[in-house]
């Protein structure tokens, strides 16, 4: 069974600061993983994704992600947190690359503040 | 590129009554997923379908159903509606199975 761990429901970080959201997992099988962001009333958007090319993924709105397997993490990070970065974030694993039956964490409520 | 739309945005039923939610996938796209997020917390997988077949399901019970047609659009069925029913459904479209899936806006269903 996969599953993924998001530590911290809440995360409060002024503009401008490092934003650092937490993610581990557990998977018996080389996992592929997913961040995914949901503004309010809206659906999930795609941030980036591992599928064992690099360990190092870049993705958009300038967040990246490092996945460490001998830590089982995927931290999710952005040098300079802007006040459209406000929303909640999901780490998501899945068995294919394309994210095929995602299993979700609890996500995380980014809070920006000036 | 029109994304993946649902309807409605938003329902209320009360309990013991049956819904049917709808998705239109992202033109070409052959692969419907739905998901179900209940109020503070991460979306769970219900169901996938490729080519109009079931290829996968969660941890559901059999009050939940779904069907894929010709055009690759779908439909989500919950009968005898429970009051922890209500939250937000999301389908997500793929080219194939395996592919990335895009997630659409969603359907709030409130259960009374």
């Amino acid at each position: 069974a996969q599953s993924v761990t998001q530590l911290g429901s809440h995360v409060s970080v002024s503009e401008g600061a490092l934003v650092l959201l937490r993610c581990n997992y557990s998977s018996s099988v080389p996992p592929y993983l997913f961040w995914y962001v949901q503004y309010p009333n809206q659906g999930l958007q795609l941030l980036l994704k591992y599928t064992s090319a690099a360990t190092l993924v870049k993705g958009i709105n300038g967040f990246e992600a490092e996945f460490k397997k001998s830590e089982t993490s995927f931290h999710l990070t952005k040098p300079s947190a802007h006040m459209s970065d406000a929303a909640e974030y999901f780490c998501a694993v899945s068995r294919t690359g394309g994210g095929n039956k995602l299993t979700f964490g609890t996500g995380t409520q980014l809070k920006v503040e000036l | 590129d029109a994304g993946v739309t649902q309807s409605p945005t938003h329902l209320i039923k009360t309990r013991g009554q049956q819904v049917t939610l709808r998705c239109s996938p992202i033109s070409g796209h052959k692969s419907v997923s739905w998901y179900q997020q209940v109020l503070g917390q991460g979306p769970q997988f219900i169901f996938q379908y490729y080519e109009k077949e079931e290829r996968g399901r969660g941890n559901f019970p059999d009050r939940f159903s779904a069907r894929q047609f010709p055009n690759y659009s779908s439909e989500l069925n919950v009968n005898a509606l429970l009051l922890g029913d209500s939250a937000l459904y999301l389908c997500a479209s793929g080219l194939s199975q395996a592919d990335t899936q895009y997630f659409g806006p969603g359907t709030r269903l409130t259960v009374l």
